[in-house]
This record gives structure tokens, C-alpha cells and sequence, in this order.
């Protein structure tokens, strides 16, 4: 049963401050791995999707990396703004079939002006 | 192009009442998947339909139900509603052969008095 696992749960940083979010999961055989933003009382909007045969992905001032062997990823946000403030989460989709997308539990990002 | 609609926002029941969700996929999706992210807590997984069809189902009583009709929309069903079941219940969709949750709307906010 993958697991999904994101630390720390809550962040505060200095606007303009470069940053990077974790992400591990105990299932290396997975499909792909994607970020999400969360506004507070709003659903998700995807972010990044890195599949499982890259290493990374980049949007504008966001960077995501992929490790398969060690079980991790990274969310790189450049320059934080004010306007980064949310809730990150990451999202492992196993191999195969049916098989559910499994959610980290997030962490929670503060950029203060 | 119109994102996933839910209805209603919120939604106020007493404990031991039906509680019954909407959602509209976005045009030509047609995977709906159902999850509950109570306060505190992470996106618990409830259902994935495809095509008419249950694909997958998290480890919720029978109690939580749901459909998806021919037009793709779903319905999410709950009965003997109980305190805990307080939750943003968000609804997300995929389009053919891209089985994972990508577009989301923004839920609607169950709360039981």
C-alpha cells in the first residue's frame, strides 16, 4: 500500500525567498507523481506532473523533481511571492489498472511580504 | 471551457439525515472520482466512476454511495449521517485513458449540526 508522506506540515517564509517542499512514498513502482495547490476552502489545481521516466518538470518559477529510487520528490519555488501562499500537496499514481492516486497529507506554505 | 461544477456549496443536515452531492465533470471527461478532506485531515479517497461505472472504492461504509449517470455527471449519496461526516467533499474528473484525478472543482461544504 503506497503511502505518501509530506514535511514539514506548515512553512513560513520571507517573500523573495527561493524554497523547496518534500514529498516521499514507500512505492517505487509508481506511474507518475503530481503537485497541487490548495486556496484555502477551494479544490486543487494541478500544478506539475512528472512522469515516471523524467526526472523533472518546470512551470514558470516552479521546478519538480523526481527520484523513483530514493522514494522522493521536490517542489523548487523560486522568488516567493505573497500570492504562493497554499497548501502544496503531492499525489503518487501507482502502476496499472483502477489503482487510486494516493494524496500526502500537504504542507501548508506562508510567504510573508 | 466550464471547469468541474459541484453543487450545492454547502450544505447543512442533523445527524441521521441523507445528505445528496452534485457533480459536473468537465465536457468529454468521463472519469469522476469523490474525495473527503475533513479538518486536520488529508484527501481521503471514497469513489471513482468510469464510463457508468464503479472502479474503485475507498474504505468508507456503505453508507456513502454515489452514481454517475449517462451525461458523466455523479451523484455522491450519503445516508445516517453522522458528526464526523462534517467535510469539504470535492469532486474531480480526467478526460478517456488518463485515469487520475487532474481537474477538481470546489467542493461542497457538508456540515452536520
Amino acid at each position: 500500500k503506497q503511502e505518501v508522506t509530506q514535511i514539514p506540515a506548515a512553512l513560513s517564509v520571507p517573500e523573495g525567498e527561493n524554497l523547496v517542499l518534500n514529498c516521499s512514498f514507500t512505492d517505487s513502482a509508481i506511474y507518475n507523481l503530481q503537485w497541487f495547490r490548495q486556496d484555502p476552502g477551494k479544490g486543487l489545481t494541478s500544478l506539475l506532473l512528472i512522469q515516471s521516466s523524467q526526472r523533472e518538470q518546470t512551470s514558470g518559477r516552479l521546478n519538480a523533481s523526481l527520484d523513483k529510487s530514493s522514494g522522493r520528490s521536490t517542489l523548487y519555488i523560486a522568488a516567493s511571492q505573497p500570492g504562493d501562499s497554499a497548501t502544496y500537496l503531492c499525489a503518487g499514481r501507482p502502476s496499472g489498472g483502477y489503482q487510486k492516486v494516493t494524496f500526502g497529507t500537504g504542507t501548508k506554505l506562508q510567504v510573508i511580504p | 471551457e466550464a471547469g468541474v461544477t459541484q453543487s450545492p456549496t454547502h450544505l447543512i443536515k442533523t445527524r441521521g439525515q441523507q445528505a445528496t452531492l452534485r457533480c459536473s465533470p468537465i465536457s468529454g471527461h468521463t472519469s469522476v472520482y469523490w474525495y473527503q478532506q475533513a479538518l486536520g485531515l488529508g484527501l481521503q479517497f471514497l469513489l471513482w466512476y468510469d464510463e457508468g461505472e464503479e472502479r474503485n472504492r475507498g474504505n468508507f461504509p456503505p453508507r456513502f454511495s454515489g452514481r454517475q449517470f449517462p451525461n458523466y455527471s455523479s451523484e455522491l449519496n450519503v445516508n445516517a449521517l453522522e458528526l464526523e461526516d462534517s467535510a469539504l467533499y470535492l469532486c474531480a474528473s480526467s478526460p478517456p485513458r488518463a485515469p487520475q484525478p487532474q481537474h477538481f472543482g470546489d467542493g461542497t461544504r457538508l456540515s452536520i449540526l
